[in-house]
C-alpha cells in the first residue's frame, strides 16, 4: 500500500533554532506538499514540489524553506524557529497534483519553546 | 478565486442516527470536490470525490455526497453512524483548469464529527 512517511511523530525545539522536518514517499509520485494544520484553521499549504529540485511557494512560505533532492523526499526547514510556527505539519504526496488524490502522511507536532 | 466553507466546526450525532456534514463553495466555475478525513492521530485520507459526471458520489465507509451547483454546495452524509466514524472531516475545492497545482486545493477548516453511544 501507499506510504508517505515523516519521520517524526513530536518535536519540541527551542526558538531560533533551525528544525528539519522528513517526509518520504515510496509510490515514485511527482508532486510533493507540506501543510500546517491548526485548530479553527484546518490546513494551509506552505511549498509545493512538482519535480525534483523544483519548488513552488503556497499560501504561507514566510519563515520556511524546503529542499527536494531526491524523488521521494521533501523536507521542510525552519531557519529560525518561533513559537508561532508550533502546530502539526502534514506532509502529502500525489501523482500528478492536487487535482487527484492526496496520500497524507501521519503528521509531526512541533512545539517551539 | 475559489474557497469552501464548512458549515459547524463540531457536529455531533447519535450511534445509528443520520450524518449531515456541509460544505459550500465559492467557484467562478463548476470545481472539483473532495471530503478528506483525518481519524486520531493520522494523517488525511481521501473518503470521495466529485470531478465530472453523476452528482451523486459514493465513497469509502458507507459515505456518500452530492453535488449541487444550484445550491453550490456538496454536503457529507452517511445514513447510520458508527462509533469509528468520530474523526475530523474537511471538504476541498480546486478549479479544473488549475493544472493540478497545488495552490488552488483549498480545504475548509474542518468539521469535528462526536458520535454518541
Amino acid at each position: 500500500d501507499v506510504k508517505v512517511t515523516q519521520s517524526s511523530r513530536y518535536l519540541v525545539k527551542r526558538t531560533g533554532e533551525k528544525v528539519f522536518l522528513e517526509c518520504v514517499q515510496d509510490m515514485d509520485h511527482e508532486n510533493m506538499f507540506w501543510y500546517r494544520q491548526d485548530p479553527g484553521l484546518g490546513l494551509r499549504l506552505i511549498y509545493f514540489s512538482y519535480d525534483v529540485k523544483m519548488k513552488e511557494k503556497g499560501d504561507i512560505p514566510e519563515g520556511y524553506s524546503v529542499s527536494r533532492e531526491k524523488k521521494e523526499r521533501f523536507s521542510l526547514i525552519l531557519e529560525s524557529a518561533s513559537t508561532n510556527q508550533t502546530s502539526m505539519y502534514l506532509c502529502a504526496s500525489s501523482l500528478q497534483g492536487a487535482n487527484e488524490k492526496l496520500f497524507f502522511g501521519s503528521g509531526t507536532q512541533l512545539s517551539v519553546l | 478565486a475559489q474557497s469552501v466553507t464548512q458549515l459547524g466546526s463540531h457536529v455531533s450525532v447519535s450511534e445509528g442516527a443520520l450524518v449531515l456534514l456541509r460544505c459550500n463553495y465559492s467557484s467562478s466555475v463548476p470545481p472539483y470536490l473532495f471530503w478528506y478525513v483525518q481519524y486520531p492521530n493520522q494523517g488525511l485520507q481521501l473518503l470521495l470525490k466529485y470531478t465530472t459526471g453523476a452528482t451523486l458520489v459514493k465513497g469509502i465507509n458507507g459515505f456518500e455526497a452530492e453535488f449541487k451547483k444550484s445550491e453550490t454546495s456538496f454536503h457529507l452524509t452517511k445514513p447510520s453512524a458508527h462509533m469509528s466514524d468520530a474523526a475530523e472531516y474537511f471538504c476541498a475545492v480546486i478549479l479544473p483548469y488549475s493544472g493540478g497545482g497545488a495552490d488552488g486545493l483549498t480545504f475548509g477548516k474542518g468539521t469535528h464529527l462526536i458520535i454518541q453511544p
